[in-house]
């Protein structure tokens, strides 16, 4: 079946643009998850969602950020007056319930100029 | 604050014998210790899971082993290949905030022919 999806996979913006990142997850899965990979760091969690709640979003870096799901089923990402330090690959992931192995995606190349 | 950390960024070996990496971590309590591979421009991919009341799982040519006194896992690949050449992830998932999982930076295996 289909694995989760990430679009763009790449995205290359200015400084102050606002940029939106989309993840479809795999059907059926009520969690989803959004973490950010920077270059030589480990994957940062940024915020979970549990159905269309996001009952953790302490991991988002700032008031800048921010994420909604709808239906249940695909979130986007947001990220305003976007900076420099915003540059890393975001990934998204999904699992059948909280606890559940977390299935990833390709993720989204952001490239902050 | 939280730290895990992976015993090398790199780790390079000769086809056929046994890699062994390391994942260390302090100021936890983790329900659950996971281990993923990520290739270049792919989201992770899971592994294998062990709980704090297992001491080793194991996986086909895969095993992992969870000491929580000394605060660390040993992610074993026996009989490695070529294509065992990857990044590996360590993660912890704490009883306290489930589902979000705190990672560690990776350690790179090249396994040569």
């Amino acid at each position: 079946g289909a694995g989760v999806s990430q679009s763009p996979s790449n995205k290359v913006t200015e400084k102050g643009k606002d940029v939106e990142l989309r993840c479809d997850p795999i059907s059926g899965h009520t969690a989803l998850y959004w973490y950010r990979q920077s270059l030589g760091q480990g994957l940062e969690f940024l915020i979970y969602f549990q159905g269309n709640s996001a009952p953790d979003k302490s991991g988002l870096p700032s008031d800048r950020f921010s994420a909604e799901r709808t239906g249940g089923s695909v979130s986007t990402l947001t990220i305003q007056r976007t900076q420099q330090e915003d540059s890393a690959v975001y990934l998204c992931a999904s699992s059948l319930k909280i606890t559940d192995t977390q299935y990833f995606g390709p993720g989204t190349r952001l490239t902050v100029l | 604050s939280q730290k895990i950390e992976q015993n090398s960024e790199a780790l390079n070996i000769q086809e056929g014998k046994t890699a062994t990496l390391t994942c260390n971590y302090t100021n936890y309590s983790p329900a659950y210790l996971q281990w993923y591979r990520q290739d270049p421009g792919r989201g992770p991919v899971f592994l294998l899971l062990i709980r704090e009341n297992e001491k080793e799982k194991r996986k086909e040519r895969l095993k992992v082993t969870f000491d929580t006194t000394l605060k660390q896992s040993l992610f074993h690949i026996t009989a490695s290949q070529p294509a065992d050449s990857a990044t590996y992830l360590c993660a912890l998932e704490r009883g306290s905030t489930l589902g979000r999982l705190y990672f560690g930076r990776g350690t790179q295996l090249t396994v040569w022919p």
